[in-house]
């Protein structure tokens, strides 16, 4: 079974803070994935990657970068989180494109 | 207007009840169309997906495309409280981007 893991599932930061959000995924996948999912909105993709270090910007990117050094890691930044920002986040990898493999997501609360 | 539209709902209906959710899209484009089921407090899993226009089954499910009509669907057949979930349609574009209806949340009363 694919496992994707997510570092944290509820995380509370204060406006301005640097924040990270970690995801690890083990099956060797080259399509790596962060999204933001709000009630009405559905899930919105924020960045994406096709490979080790190539990151492609989704629809909502301002205010997020992301980091891929190793195949199975993908690292969501929020550079200063605001209070716009507090959403779930959900990572995801997929070798095909349209089967994406979905973590537990993170709670994150700005305040 | 959003590429993708999605009743949220909510839809409650009793066990043993046909479940029936829609989504409708803008963009001719979209060639796979998919169905995820996202239990509480977990991520979305891929429940189904359908190439192009048609129908598949797969259990007690059967996911439709109309693409002259730009218009999915999903049946639910002989629900059980276990499908208690919110199910989000979504379509590809381009090589592995998605794009997400906003969900349908559906209880099933035992």
């Amino acid at each position: 079974d694919v496992k994707v893991t997510q570092s944290s599932r509820y995380l509370v930061k204060r406006t301005g803070e640097k924040v990270f959000l970690e995801c690890v995924q083990d099956m060797d996948h080259e399509n790596m994935f962060w999204y933001r999912q709000d009630p009405g909105l559905g899930l919105r993709l924020i960045y994406f990657s096709y490979d080790v270090k190539m990151k492609e910007k989704g629809d909502i990117p301002e205010g997020y970068s992301v980091s891929r050094e190793k195949k199975e890691r993908f690292s969501l930044i929020l550079e200063s989180a605001s209070t716009n920002q507090t959403s779930m986040y959900l990572c995801a990898s997929s070798i095909t494109g349209f089967e994406q493999y979905f973590g537990p997501g993170t709670r994150l609360t700005v305040t | 207007q959003k590429e993708v539209e999605q009743d949220p709902g909510p839809l409650s209906v009793p066990e043993g009840a046909i479940v029936s959710l829609n989504c409708t899209y803008s963009n001719s484009a979209f060639q796979y169309f998919m169905w995820y089921r996202q239990y509480s407090r977990k991520g979305p899993e891929l429940l189904m997906y359908t190439y192009s226009s048609g129908n598949k089954e797969d259990g007690r499910f059967t996911a439709q495309v109309d693409k002259s009509s730009k218009y999915i669907s999903l049946f639910i057949r002989d629900s059980q409280p276990s499908d208690s979930a919110t199910y989000l349609c979504a379509m590809r574009r381009g090589d592995y981007k998605l794009s997400f209806g906003a969900g349908t949340t559906v209880t099933v009363r035992a």
